[in-house]
């Protein structure tokens, strides 16, 4: 399996500003992903982080809104910019090993 | 990747087997059924996955039909901490990342 940890865990923010959630993986993996989930809702990926490139991101999802870094094999951030209420979601980090994907634990984003 | 159907909610009885249906009658050949499941405020666990024949892992078994239209995963002696939405997802093989996630069912294993 994949230990991957998450910080914040939870956080709530003021509309207008922004937060920049850390995903660590224990080990190198070659994909790392980001996903939100809105309250009572399922999951939705948000993009792909590219080691070393621009992230990939799907529809709806745009690289001003969201920017992510992805610095090495182990580690990545998803930056939620100028948020309002309509952010406050819980935001996933994914990773594939080997033949399965894992996720972190996520972080709790309350906008007020 | 293939659209799944499952029951919004089911309940099981503590140590009885829960048996968990989901349809995906628009499969194609090249594409996995994978069991994942959301205990509350929690990341998705991996469970499961198949192809075509039955698999069992120390968690689940996964039954799927002949067919490939729909499959069942089974949790043989059910506890509380069970409890979780539980998703099924079709996916082709080497699309990682692209986890369509549906509604799942949500299980409420009761005393």
């Amino acid at each position: 399996s994949a230990v991957i940890s998450q910080k914040p865990s939870r956080d709530i923010c003021q509309r207008g500003t922004s937060l920049t959630i850390q995903c660590q993986v224990d080990s190198q993996v070659t994909m790392m992903f980001w996903y939100r989930q809105q309250p009572g809702q399922s999951l939705t990926l948000i993009a792909t982080a590219n080691q070393g490139s621009e992230a990939t991101y799907e529809s709806g999802f745009v690289i001003d809104k969201f920017p992510i870094s992805r610095p090495n094999l182990t580690f990545s951030t998803l930056t939620v910019s100028n948020m309002s209420p309509e952010d406050s979601s819980i935001y996933l980090c994914s990773v594939v090993r080997v033949d399965e994907q894992f996720f972190g634990p996520g972080t709790r984003l309350t906008v007020l | 990747d293939a659209k799944t159907t499952q029951p919004p909610s089911m309940d099981c009885a503590e140590g009885r087997a829960a048996n968990l249906p989901c349809n995906h009658s628009t499969i194609s050949g090249n594409e996995y059924v994978y069991w994942y499941r959301q205990i509350h405020s929690q990341g998705p666990q991996y469970i499961i996955h198949g192809l075509k024949n039955n698999e069992t892992n120390e968690m689940a078994s996964l039954i799927i039909t002949e067919d490939r239209k729909s499959s069942t995963l089974i949790l043989p002696h059910a506890t509380l901490r069970d409890t979780a939405v539980y998703y099924c997802i079709v996916r082709v093989g080497v699309s990682w990342g692209k986890l369509q996630f549906g509604a799942g069912t949500q299980v409420v294993v009761t005393p």
